[in-house]
């Protein structure tokens, strides 16, 4: 099993469309969860961090179900910048800040 | 503004030739600094923990007499890539752990990488 699978996509939709991605772990001593973005060629770039209670920036909403090992992603009102690959990522443990990456699911706002 | 930097951002050269990567921290020291590589549409894998003062830790399958760290600074890592082969041609990518960082929560900083092909 992958540390951390996420669904490749990619995933085409429309302007203003409600979009979510999904990512399972497999690492059960992770502790911090996150969400990164990542640009074609770029480094990725910190889009939220996810904490259990769950948690809301703007349009993006990411959820925590430690129990299943699952992790979410839900982007409302879709931009065309949103364009992107979404990684999901995980730490190694309590304190480590060693992070384990998924391959990123890749989603493509259509105007 | 940029919080890490990474010197170059792209090279090219010839199969045999060493090639060296630097990452800075900008306004900041950073005790551990992290390495990573990324093939085409695959994920970040880490390479390396580097750590100011000591030798890198090197994940399992990571040639370390390959893939040369020295974080002789806590403001500076640098990566050399020895004997450089086309299979090494890859996305490299540094981050710090940012605790060393005014107003940081608990955020990892990653430089902007560096595109290394090999001939």
């Amino acid at each position: 099993r992958k540390e951390v699978e996420q669904d490749p996509g990619p995933f085409n939709v429309p302007e203003g469309a409600t979009v979510a991605f999904n990512c399972t772990y497999s690492n059960s001593a992770s502790q911090s969860f996150f969400w990164y973005r990542q640009d074609c060629r770029k480094e990725p770039k910190l889009l939220m961090s996810v904490y259990s209670s769950g948690n809301e920036d703007g349009r993006f909403t990411a959820q925590l179900n430690r129990a299943s090992q699952y992790i979410s992603l839900l982007i409302r009102d879709s931009k065309l910048s949103d364009s992107a690959t979404y990684l999901c990522v995980v730490n190694r443990g309590a304190g480590s800040y060693q992070l384990t990456f998924g391959k990123g699911t890749k989603l493509s706002v259509i105007p | 503004g940029a919080v890490v930097s990474q010197h170059p951002s792209w090279v090219i050269c010839k199969s045999g030739t060493s090639v060296k990567i630097e990452c800075r921290s900008l306004d900041f020291q950073a005790t551990t600094m992290f390495w990573y590589r990324q093939f085409p549409k695959q994920s970040l894998m880490l390479m390396a923990t580097s750590n100011e003062g000591s030798k890198a830790t090197y994940e399992q399958g990571v040639e370390k007499d390959k893939f040369l760290i020295n974080h002789a600074s806590l403001t500076l890592s640098t990566l050399t890539v020895t004997s450089a082969h086309p299979e090494d041609s890859s996305f490299y990518i540094c981050s710090t752990e940012g605790s060393g960082r005014a107003g940081n929560t608990d955020t990892q900083y990653f430089g902007p990488g560096t595109r290394l092909t090999v001939l």
